[in-house]
């Protein structure tokens, strides 16, 4: 089926640990995002990529990295976690504007750092 | 002050019932977007609107560019309806279509 795939969906990391969020997108979108979201807040984007080749730094970036790995594959990886990177994240895709529904998110990966 | 704002935060409603949830902005905006979330679960997107109204099935969106306003209304509510809605916005521009979000509203629909 067409869409945004992330794994791993669940995750414990102990502090200090270093993991990777994997998403994959299907549509031929250029651009893709992650966000995280935190109980009681909207959504926060962390990272997102215009195209292929390109990344820059969204609203909470900071403990986080990310590779544009080709036009299909955005992971986020956390070097060394911390309990405040305990969230929910989510992968999303986009088409340019003017399209009907123009975001397409992953399930998300909800992850605990303790 | 968050720049989208929704209301009401929470909403209990009896099936059957017409249930609105609005959606204030304060930044200039090339898009508004309707998102659902079932808890637990993944985030769909139900509307991208810039200006007029959308409908699709029983759910309808408008929005009023001038009054920096949308609403989502639901005709004819459903406990699978049950849910969190979120209203995000595009400021646009460039190739990314970046959103702000607002907190969301969980809906529950009573049978």
């Amino acid at each position: 089926n067409a869409g945004v795939t992330q794994t791993p969906k669940f995750q414990v990391l102990k502090t200090g640990q270093s993991m990777t969020l994997q998403c994959a997108q299907d549509m031929n979108h250029n651009s893709m995002y992650w966000y995280r979201q935190d109980p009681g807040m909207g959504l926060r984007l962390i990272y997102y990529s215009a195209s292929e080749g390109t990344t820059d730094k969204g609203e909470v970036p900071n403990g986080y990295n990310v590779s544009r790995l080709n036009k299909r594959e955005f992971s986020l990886r956390l070097e060394s976690a911390a309990p405040s990177q305990t969230s929910v994240y989510f992968c999303a895709s986009s088409e340019v504007l003017g399209s009907t529904y123009g975001y397409t998110f992953g399930s998300g990966t909800r992850l605990t750092v303790v | 002050k968050n720049e989208v704002e929704q209301s009401p935060q929470n909403l209990t409603a009896q099936e059957g019932e017409f249930i609105t949830i609005n959606c204030s902005y304060s930044v200039g905006i090339s898009a508004l977007h309707w998102l659902q979330q079932h808890p637990g679960g993944g985030i769909v997107s139900l509307f991208m609107l810039s200006s007029g109204k959308k409908k699709h099935g029983r759910l309808i969106a408008t929005i009023n560019i001038q009054e920096k306003h949308s609403s989502l209304h639901i005709t004819a509510s459903h406990p699978r309806d049950s849910a969190v809605y979120i209203c995000a916005v595009s400021k646009g521009g460039g190739a990314t279509n970046k959103l702000i979000f607002g907190t969301g509203t969980l809906l529950a629909v009573q049978p």
